[in-house]
């Protein structure tokens, strides 16, 4: 079967470092991806990842082992603004997205 | 990034009415539209992948009848809730993959369907 799971919620403090993770049992993989989600939003696309290591983009990094199904979503410097949902999604080998349930990110001053 | 418009972002209507969304990709061509819906503090689920041209695939438990979907051209799906009931609102997102094949689905704004 098919299955992603995430953190229900997590809390982390302005000016912290927090990581989110992911892990997946997906027929077939075409990449992972983590979008952001503000409450009434659609999602916005944060990154992807298909090969294993980092990849770093500005205060947000994603990381990626294939061979253990697992990725983390990494946020440094956090700012009450990254107060959102977190979703991790695989593509599976039909090129359709599965989502996980999202991680609650709350950020406290 | 690519650009997709999704209107309108907040309807209100009355149950039995049928209501039509739509999804625009602005600047490229959208060969595949995903519809999903999402309830209040859930993931996205996947209602229906539309190819343009060809009768869009529905997942398991979407009715086809109730949610029809129209992908006519390379830049326009439409999904239109026919006889809504207070049960089918939620929130309804498009997303679009460019004919070139990127790897990443842009998603619409999203639209706030509120049957009363």
């Amino acid at each position: 079967g098919q299955n992603i799971d995430q953190p229900t919620e997590m809390t982390a403090t302005e000016g912290a470092i927090v990581q989110i993770n992911c892990t997946y049992q997906t027929s077939g993989f075409n990449g992972l991806f983590w979008y952001q989600q503000h409450a009434g939003e659609a999602p916005t696309f944060l990154s992807y990842n298909v090969l294993d290591g980092l990849e770093e983009k500005g205060r947000f990094s994603s990381f990626l082992s294939r061979s253990k199904g697992y990725s983390y979503l990494l946020l440094k410097e956090l700012q009450m603004k990254d107060s959102a949902s977190y979703l991790c999604a695989t593509m599976d080998s039909n090129y359709q997205l599965i989502w996980g349930a999202g991680t609650k990110l709350i950020i406290k001053p | 990034g690519a650009v997709v418009s999704q209107h309108p972002s907040r309807v209100i209507c009355k149950s039995g009415t049928s209501v039509k969304i739509e999804c625009r990709s602005l600047d490229f061509q959208a060969t595949t539209m995903f519809w999903y819906r999402q309830f209040p503090k859930k993931s996205l689920m996947l209602m229906a992948t539309s190819n343009e041209g060809s009768k869009a695939t529905y997942e398991q438990g979407v009715e086809k009848d109730k949610f029809l979907i129209n992908h006519a051209s390379l830049t326009l799906s439409t999904l239109t809730v026919t006889s809504a009931h207070p049960e089918d609102s939620s929130f309804y997102i498009c997303s679009a993959r460019s004919y070139r094949g990127d790897t990443e689905a842009f998603f619409g704004q999203g639209t706030r369907l509120t049957v009363v």
